[in-house]
């Protein structure tokens, strides 16, 4: 398995352009996660999907937008890129069974580095 | 919702015990977590405690869990200097994790 991979590693935008950052898991998760973590900070949720067709706003949404056709993919798109978007972004998927259950480890992917200028 | 709160920094020595300590809000987590970033990586699970637990033990790591004050701590026996990393505790209810900012170890020899 590659567990969950991210593309790309790294990226630098103008302001105004936009992107999709990738995320894929081999691991049939049902749940999938988009994170922003800015220097010397903790990670903040962005979006997170419940499954494949179902998305929903994390705690700092705005300037995003997310879909998720697929129970692999769950691509994050930036439309109008500013510079308070530089950051490192983790994608992470779980599963979560229906009702209580074995621990819902997060696994994560390795990160994309984005600067926006 | 969930908040998380914990310690920016601890610098320890070699050999010396680390303890991480971590203060959250929303008592219906039914698990609570310390994940582990190593420098330009992803969060890796370290180990967790289910909420009806007080204490859980996993060879150098113990995890002590306060219900009432609401308390989290991990502690590290005989650190090493390849336990520096961030350490992020975490808890929520299923799919919707909030982290603390992390907490960076920091290991002299």
């Amino acid at each position: 398995n590659a567990g969950v991979t991210q593309t790309p590693k790294f990226r630098i935008l103008k302001i105004g352009q936009s992107m999709t950052l990738q995320c894929a898991q081999d691991m049939n998760h049902n749940y999938m996660y988009w994170y922003r973590q800015d220097p010397g900070m903790g990670l903040k949720l962005i979006y997170y999907s419940v499954g494949a067709g179902i998305t929903d706003k994390g705690e700092v949404p705005n300037g995003y937008n997310v879909s998720r056709s697929t129970t692999e993919d769950f691509p994050l798109r930036l439309e109008l890129a500013a510079p308070s978007q530089t950051s490192v972004y983790f994608c992470a998927s779980s599963y979560s069974p229906l009702a209580g259950g074995p621990v819902e480890e997060q696994f994560f992917g390795p990160g994309t580095r984005l600067t926006v200028l | 919702g969930e908040d998380v709160e914990q310690s920016l920094f601890l610098s320890v020595r070699e050999g010396d015990s680390s303890v991480i300590n971590c203060t959250y809000t929303d008592s219906s987590s039914t698990y609570l977590y310390w994940y582990k970033q190593e420098p330009g990586a992803g969060l890796q699970l370290l180990t967790y405690i289910f909420s009806n637990m007080d204490m859980k033990q996993d060879q150098r790591l113990t995890v002590l869990l306060n219900k009432k004050d609401k308390h989290l701590s991990l502690r590290i026996a005989d650190t090493q200097t390849g336990d520096s990393a961030i350490y992020f505790c975490g808890g929520g209810s299923q799919g919707n994790l909030i982290f603390g900012k992390g907490t960076k170890l920091s290991v002299k020899p």
